[in-house]
């Protein structure tokens, strides 16, 4: 079974320009999380999906941020512009929500640097 | 909403001795605490988790202990080996186990 992927896995680009992440969870994950990690902290969430609908963007910076999840599967996390402290690892994770397990399954992530 | 700490930060340890990490939580509705390892520029991964219904679950050299009442849980490793220098997270789940709340997270140095 092929995991989580997320391309690009890392990304330098100066501030104030956009950049763009995709993400392709696993086969019949209905539930789509993006978070960001900070060296040295844990993952915090973004914004999560359930199918096409975002349930939760609490903590989605919406001046600059956009998600979406097109036909409930695949997902772009948007960033425009860019600032300094937007460099972090934005991963994608996914779940089947509603069965027997919660576990969420993490995609390798994509480095971001803004310089 | 849910609010997780985690401590140590740090924490190094001597191969073949135990580790344990502590995390607490804030929200008694919380009935999913899973913990990730992580290793250096990789993804997390579950390596065990524990549903409120439970006091203590084991695999093999990894065990996980709850307590609701005290909303504190721990992560203990025996036998530890150089292979499990990573950094740990925990995390706690909403009853719908949809939205997790991690905490800041443990980097476990075992020292040969």
């Amino acid at each position: 079974e092929a995991g989580v992927v997320q391309s690009p896995r890392y990304k330098i680009i100066e501030k104030k320009q956009p950049v763009a992440f995709w993400c392709n969870p696993i086969s019949g994950h209905n539930t789509l999380y993006w978070y960001l990690q900070n060296l040295g902290q844990g993952p915090e969430l973004l914004i999560r999906y359930e199918n096409e609908e975002a349930v939760d963007d609490s903590q989605l910076p919406k001046d600059r941020f956009s998600a979406e999840r097109l036909k409930g599967v695949d997902s772009t996390l948007k960033i425009q512009p860019a600032e300094l402290g937007d460099s972090a690892v934005y991963l994608c994770a996914s779940s089947y929500g509603g069965g027997p397990t919660y576990e969420q399954y993490f995609g390798p992530g994509t480095r971001l640097t803004v310089t | 909403g849910e609010n997780v700490e985690q401590h140590p930060s740090t924490l190094s340890v001597q191969e073949g001795d135990s580790a344990v990490i502590k995390c607490t939580y804030s929200d008694s509705a919380s009935n999913y605490f899973p913990w990730y390892k992580q290793e250096l520029g990789k993804r997390p991964q579950l390596i065990i988790d524990i549903r409120s219904n439970v006091g203590e679950k084991k695999d093999q050299r990894i065990a996980v202990t709850l307590n609701k009442t005290a909303k504190h849980f721990s992560l203990h490793i025996t036998e530890t080996q150089p292979e499990d220098s990573a950094v740990y997270f925990c995390a706690a789940s909403e009853a719908n186990g949809n939205q997790f709340y991690f905490g800041t997270g443990t980097s476990l140095t075992v020292i040969p």
